[in-house]
């Protein structure tokens, strides 16, 4: 059954802590995507990449990073530099053109106590 | 960079009427132009697009229009049915760039 698969779904952590999110996909897409979801917001970009050992910075990446090492993966960590961590976390893929649509995994909700 | 301003942000309407988003961006170079459908605890999935070369598409009871001149796209969704209730967001991209979203339309349809 292909998709995308993010763990974990909730996520707690005390301020000053780094944390990891997993991002897995099995549709063999060559772009990987990390959004931020806050009400009234919308969807912002955190970081994106098009190919393995690539990536750029979206529209708010400061206090997060990120790895492309297989085409399969693209961890997100958040870290302590962020200073309003607290949200749903959507990773996304797409193949490569003409398409276009990306396919979104269920989401992690990050919590900061 | 793109923006895209998405209106209304909330809308409700009776069953069986008509539900309209607007959209509007800033790069003219934009070329793709998807919308994207997030019910309540599940992920975003796309329930139509359009490309730059289209000026209007339709899929049942959903429909997209374009107009480039005035670089606004619409949503529209006729005969609107409780299960459309979600929240709806629009998005723009030039090919494989970066896609960038609107702040999304919550729309309640009420039986």
């Amino acid at each position: 059954d292909g998709g995308i698969t993010q763990s974990p779904k909730y996520l707690f952590r005390k301020e000053g802590q780094n944390v990891t999110l997993s991002c897995e996909q099995n549709l063999n897409h060559d772009a990987m995507y990390w959004y931020r979801q806050d009400p009234g917001q919308g969807l912002r970009l955190i970081y994106y990449s098009q190919i393995v050992n690539d990536f750029q910075k979206g529209d708010i990446a400061e206090g997060y990073s990120v790895s492309r090492e297989k085409k399969e993966s693209f961890p997100l960590t958040v870290t302590s530099a962020q200073k309003n961590p607290t949200a749903f976390y959507l990773c996304a893929s797409s193949i490569s053109p003409p398409t276009g649509e990306l396919f979104f995994g269920e989401g992690s909700r990050l919590t900061v106590l | 960079g793109e923006n895209v301003e998405q209106h209304p942000s909330t809308l409700s309407v009776q069953e069986g009427d008509s539900a309209v988003i607007k959209c509007t961006y800033s790069d003219s170079a934009s070329n793709y132009f998807p919308w994207y459908k997030q019910e309540l605890g599940k992920r975003p999935q796309l329930i139509i697009d359009i490309r730059s070369n289209v000026g209007e598409k339709k899929d049942q009871r959903i429909a997209v229009t374009l107009n480039k001149t005035a670089k606004h796209f619409s949503l529209h969704i006729t005969e609107t049915q409780p299960e459309d209730s979600a929240v709806y967001f629009c998005a723009a991209s030039r090919g494989y760039q970066k896609v960038t979203f609107g702040i999304g339309t919550k729309l309640q349809v009420i039986p």
